[in-house]
């Protein structure tokens, strides 16, 4: 069965890295999420992206933030100067569009020290 | 804005009683309605999802919601929990005809106890 795939599992960085997160969407699936979920917190929508472009961010997805696609198969979540806040789980999920099934991906858990 | 209400952080039932984790949608429009379970140190996985057909769906390992538009309810049940059924149980929402950015519950513990 298909699945979305996420590497690292575990990234520990100091604070002020750079950091980059992966993901494998589905192969033949066209919309791509990032989610975190802070320990003990609920899980909160990053950003949406379409058609190799955002679709959607939240207010959590500042200008530290960026999304890629660098080729047809990985999606990237980079965060450029991490901060200590900025730990928690991070989810990448696929879509075939915007009202059906988001598959998610296992998670990386995001240490920042 | 679109939100979704899990009330308690934490249910306990026996081997084999009824499971009942309750959901409520803000929302004067129907939305797209979802119920995930996570299991320890895995993804989420959808259970079930509610997309404006049926009002009783059916999901996997045994699990069903029913929307109740009246109650702007999405209670998951199943008649008899497993202990493998021991997890953390996220509803969440899509606004119908809208973006697709899910709105998710701040999630339910299931403990079950053998």
């Amino acid at each position: 069965e298909p699945e979305v795939t996420q590497t690292p599992s575990h990234q520990v960085t100091q604070m002020g890295q750079e950091v980059i997160l992966r993901c494998v969407p589905i192969s033949n699936h066209l919309y791509f999420y990032w989610y975190r979920q802070i320990l003990g917190q609920k899980v909160e929508f990053l950003v949406s992206f379409y058609n190799n472009e955002i679709s959607e961010k939240s207010e959590i997805f500042d200008d530290q933030f960026s999304v890629e696609r660098p080729d047809g198969s990985n999606f990237t979540l980079k965060i450029r100067s991490t901060k200590l806040e900025d730990s928690a789980m991070y989810f990448c999920a696929s879509s075939e569009g915007t009202s059906t099934e988001q598959f998610f991906g296992p998670g990386t858990r995001l240490t920042v020290l | 804005a679109q939100s979704v209400t899990q009330l308690g952080s934490h249910v306990s039932v026996s081997e084999g009683a009824l499971v009942l984790l309750r959901c409520n949608y803000s929302s004067s429009v129907p939305p797209y309605l979802f119920w995930y379970v996570q299991y320890p140190n895995q993804g989420l996985q959808l259970l079930l999802k509610y997309t404006s057909a049926a009002t009783l769906v059916k999901g996997i390992n045994g699990f069903e919601a029913e929307f109740k538009k009246s109650e702007t309810s999405f209670h998951l049940t199943k008649p008899s929990a497993h202990m493998s059924d021991a997890a953390e149980y996220f509803c969440a929402v899509i606004p119908t005809g809208a973006n697709s950015k899910l709105t998710f519950g701040k999630g339910i513990t299931l403990s079950v106890r053998p």
